[in-house]
């Protein structure tokens, strides 16, 4: 089963709200990524945070780690019609090296 | 900087075709990843290698599912005989290293249709 599971699976805001992405995994990890995937592209690497990390920002995005309750969240301030795409949390198990991505949130911006 | 590249950007093949597909690397990454991607299922890890040599195959559903890297600027995945369930989108994505705080960079996949 996927180590990382995002909710909600889909949420539609107007334009200049603000979205707040979860998700939650199963085991211990060394990091959380996220990702952003665009219709019909491949997905791209947006941030990274650390297991001994509670908070990042780059940008408009603002992630947050509670490794105790095994659960991240990802917020984009000001939202903007291009923000539009489906957004994916990737864990990997302490000691490997692969990635396991879950099931994404798709995020629709209604300008 | 190409990206990962990879071929062709669409498949559509009979059942019990043979299916290649092909990755072409960021230059200078020395870890590659096959995924799987559908509504039902998500995004699913077939394989990875590390230096060209399979690391974890754990992920290919079955014997029909084979995957190389003959060197550090290529790889296949190859399906033989292709099934209609096999209908996917499959990315390819490298990383510089195997360490584990390397995000990966896709390529835009390939949508394989089995009819």
């Amino acid at each position: 089963s996927q180590q990382g599971e995002e909710d909600p699976q889909a949420l539609s805001i107007q334009e200049g709200e603000n979205a707040t992405m979860n998700c939650s995994y199963k085991t211990s990890i060394n990091n959380l990524q996220w990702y952003r995937q665009n219709s019909g592209r491949g997905l791209v690497h947006l941030i990274l945070i650390r297991s001994n990390e509670r908070e990042k920002h780059s940008g408009r995005l603002r992630v947050t780690l509670d490794t105790s309750k095994k659960s991240s969240s990802l917020l984009i301030t000001a939202s903007r019609a291009a923000d539009t795409a489906s957004y994916f949390c990737a864990t990997d198990g302490k000691g490997a090296q692969k990635l396991v991505f879950g099931q994404g949130t798709r995020l629709t911006i209604n300008p | 900087d190409a990206g990962v590249i990879q071929s062709p950007r669409h498949e559509v093949t009979e059942m019990g075709q043979e299916v290649t597909l092909r990755c072409k690397p960021i230059s200078g990454h020395n870890s590659l990843f096959w995924y799987r991607q559908t509504m039902m299922r998500g995004l699913e890890l077939l394989i990875y290698f590390n230096n060209n040599v399979p690391i974890d195959d754990s992920g290919m559903p079955e014997d029909r599912f084979s995957a190389k890297m003959p060197n550090a600027s290529f790889s296949t995945l190859k399906i033989q005989p292709s099934e209609p369930r096999d209908s996917a989108v499959y990315f390819c994505a490298s990383r510089p290293d195997s360490a584990w705080n390397s995000p990966l960079h896709f390529g835009n996949g390939t949508r394989l249709t089995v009819t």
